[in-house]
């Protein structure tokens, strides 16, 4: 299996709503990440797992609350989001990076989220 | 920390053209490593190449080519007798500090058939 799933494909929220982002990779793999991407932009880094614990916060605003619960998944939690957090959300996955970084990510088809 | 210059916006081929991209980075780490990657439609980015910074050899893999030049932070991507299917947004990725990977801003790609 060497693809990386993102679950729901499409979501719809308002303001005062608590939803979750789901993300889930079989390939063995010890780090994990979150990008958001808005439309004709780059992706950015937003957070980074290493063996199940969180390395690198990309200053997120706490609406955004990450959460690996083993090492297969990869949860978002969101929490009083605003119009501006509609964008594309994407997970990825590396086998644990050496140092300078140099392992290919897989990425999940992403979620794509519109906050009312 | 990393800096990512992708001047062509967009490109247009014919099917069957050859097209380079180009990349321009810049960064302090001594060591890293450069990345390709590839967002068609569908919205999934697809490794494509990477390339450590102590080995400027050039490499060619199927229709794909890059030409890594250390001297002046390049690293262009070059897509052989293009196809309608590698129409897509290509963003060139430097790697320095550990996992961290910078996005450049992409070039869009579109091959006419």
């Amino acid at each position: 299996d060497t693809e990386v799933t993102q679950t729901p494909k499409h979501l719809v929220m308002g303001m005062t709503n608590k939803k979750s982002l789901k993300c889930e990779q079989h390939m063995g793999h010890r780090a994990m990440y979150w990008y958001k991407q808005k439309a004709k932009k780059p992706p950015e880094l937003m957070f980074v797992y290493s063996y199940e614990k969180l390395s690198i916060n990309e200053s997120v605003p706490s609406r955004f609350s990450p959460e690996c619960p083993n090492s297969s998944l990869l949860n978002l939690h969101l929490h009083a989001l605003q119009p501006e957090d509609s964008a594309l959300y994407l997970c990825a996955s590396s086998p644990l990076a050496t140092s300078g970084g140099g392992n290919e990510q897989f990425f999940g088809p992403g979620t794509r989220l519109t906050v009312l | 920390a990393q800096k990512v210059t992708q001047a062509q916006t967009e490109i247009s081929v014919v099917e069957k053209e050859d097209v380079t991209l180009d990349c321009v980075y810049e960064t302090r780490d001594t060591t890293y490593y450069l990345f390709w990657y590839k967002q068609p439609p569908s919205g999934e980015l697809v490794f494509l190449i990477r390339r450590n910074s102590f080995d400027e050899q050039n490499e060619i893999s199927g229709r794909y080519s890059w030409n890594f030049q250390k001297s002046t932070s390049s690293f262009n991507f070059t897509i052989t007798a293009s196809q309608v299917v590698d129409s897509a947004v290509y963003f060139c990725a430097p790697s320095g500090g550990y996992q961290k990977v910078t996005f450049g801003t992409g070039t869009k790609l579109q091959v006419i058939p």
